[in-house]
């Protein structure tokens, strides 16, 4: 498989406050990019998505940039909940592959109350 | 949103047996749908590709006669692990895109025990 991640990094912040995950992608061809939220036991949830012909975009309370130039994507939440922990991985489709998802590393997100 | 059933959603059983799994994607149907393992805290890993009426297409470094795959309507695929063992335990999950969007859509998980 392609970017098996390591042990995950582990973000910790304080309920109300903004929260910013980092994520380095593999392919600089990729043209489309997602967030997506995991909890524990279940499989992964759709936040937000971009196409590479943009640097940002915003949704509820979650903001995505992506710099193309560094291969490197964030994901921004306001005003973070405890209901906002869980495992953020960011996702990337290659060319050529369709629908085909590759996923990065993932963070741990921690909202201490 | 779309909806994507994995059934079972635990199993265990004996090293050397085989296990099903299926995925149905309950309304909306899916010519491509996508397997993907899981080890504790880590990150998911693409297994393959299932392709409705052919081969599914793996990613390198999984073996396709241990995990095979069926495709064989457009709203169900299986991952069937043959004769498991011990470090085939993880977390298996499938996810399939409604024609046309790109936005995957995961299911439950089926978390795999080999004893």
């Amino acid at each position: 498989g392609e970017s098996v991640g390591l042990h995950l990094p582990t973000l910790s912040v304080q309920e109300g406050d903004n929260s910013i995950i980092n994520c380095a992608y593999s392919n600089s061809a990729s043209d489309y990019f997602i967030w997506y939220k995991q909890e524990s036991g279940k499989g992964p949830q759709f936040i937000i998505d971009i196409r590479s012909n943009m640097d940002k975009r915003q949704g509820q309370r979650v903001t995505v940039l992506l710099n193309k130039t560094v291969k490197h994507l964030s994901l921004q939440i306001a005003a973070t909940q405890p209901g906002d922990s869980a495992v953020y991985f960011c996702a990337e489709n290659p060319p050529g592959g369709g629908f085909k998802t590759i996923f990065g590393a993932g963070t741990r997100l921690f909202v201490k109350a | 949103g779309a909806v994507v059933s994995q059934h079972p959603s635990w199993v265990i059983c004996k090293s050397g047996t085989s296990v099903k799994i299926e995925c149905r994607s309950l309304d909306f149907q899916a010519t491509t749908m996508f397997w993907y393992r899981q080890f504790p805290k880590q990150s998911l890993m693409l297994m393959a590709t299932s392709n409705e009426g052919s081969k599914a297409t793996y990613e390198q470094g999984v073996e396709k006669d241990k995990f095979l795959i069926n495709h064989a309507s457009l709203t169900l695929s299986t991952l069937t692990v043959t004769s498991a063992h011990p470090e085939d335990s993880s977390f298996y999950i499938c996810s399939a895109s409604p024609g046309g969007t790109g936005e995957l859509f995961f299911g439950e998980g089926s978390r795999l025990t080999v004893l």
